[in-house]
């Protein structure tokens, strides 16, 4: 039974140029979270999406940031433009159905914006 | 807004002692209190969790301690051990609509065990 996956592990991108991160929960997992830790900080929530919807974008910036969860696939969290202070590692996260608590995290991805 | 807070972003102790990592918080709302623990270049994973209706909750050598009246818990490790070597962030769980809710995170605190 896999655990959360996400690709790619390390990804480097110019400044201007789209990033997209992909996130495969936990099977059974129909919960997703996006956090981001930012060089020498905690983990910031991002987004909180189930399956077509999302539920909590309250930690997401307000332009060039969007994520999506389709019925079928990983879910995408997408950068357009990208900047310098966008570089960061980016985790996901997935629970089963209704509270869980103890989230399941991806190994991240490590975005560089050059 | 940090709603979660851990003041000391590193602590240093000695095989075999006692490490306590602490936290602080200031929304009376949590409902749930989480530690992670994440090692370089991997996520978080789930160490050990409390309910806000409990005080204290234990599992092998990790020991939660959860004070509401001063908005304040613990981790205590005992005793340390070199692979315990990692950095260490207290969550808290707020309730989105009852039936679902997210995590916000400390910033860490980076726990060295010195053999």
């Amino acid at each position: 039974n896999a655990g959360v996956m996400q690709n790619p592990r390390h990804l480097v991108r110019r400044r201007g140029q789209e990033a997209r991160l992909r996130c495969s929960p936990m099977k059974g997992h129909s919960h997703v979270y996006w956090y981001r830790q930012l060089p020498e900080e905690g983990l910031k929530f991002m987004v909180y999406l189930q399956k077509e919807n999302i539920i909590d974008e309250s930690g997401m910036p307000k332009e060039r940031f969007s994520a999506e969860f389709p019925k079928e696939g990983p879910s995408i969290l997408r950068i357009q433009q990208v900047v310098r202070g966008d570089s960061a590692a980016y985790f996901c996260a997935s629970s089963p159905v209704g509270v869980d608590y103890g989230y399941t995290f991806g190994s991240g991805t490590r975005l560089t914006v050059v | 807004d940090q709603q979660v807070k851990q003041n000391s972003p590193s602590l240093s102790v000695q095989e075999g002692r006692i490490s306590i990592l602490n936290c602080d918080y200031t929304n009376s709302m949590f409902d749930y209190f989480l530690w992670y623990k994440k090692y370089p270049a991997e996520g978080p994973t789930f160490l050990i969790s409390i309910s806000s209706i409990k005080d204290k909750n234990e599992d092998g050598r990790f020991t939660v301690f959860l004070n509401k009246s001063a908005k304040h818990l613990s981790l205590h490790i005992v005793p340390s051990q070199p692979g315990d070597s990692a950095v260490y962030f207290c969550a808290a769980s707020v309730s989105l609509d009852g039936a679902t809710n997210k995590l916000i995170f400390g910033t860490g605190t980076l726990l060295a065990v010195q053999p």
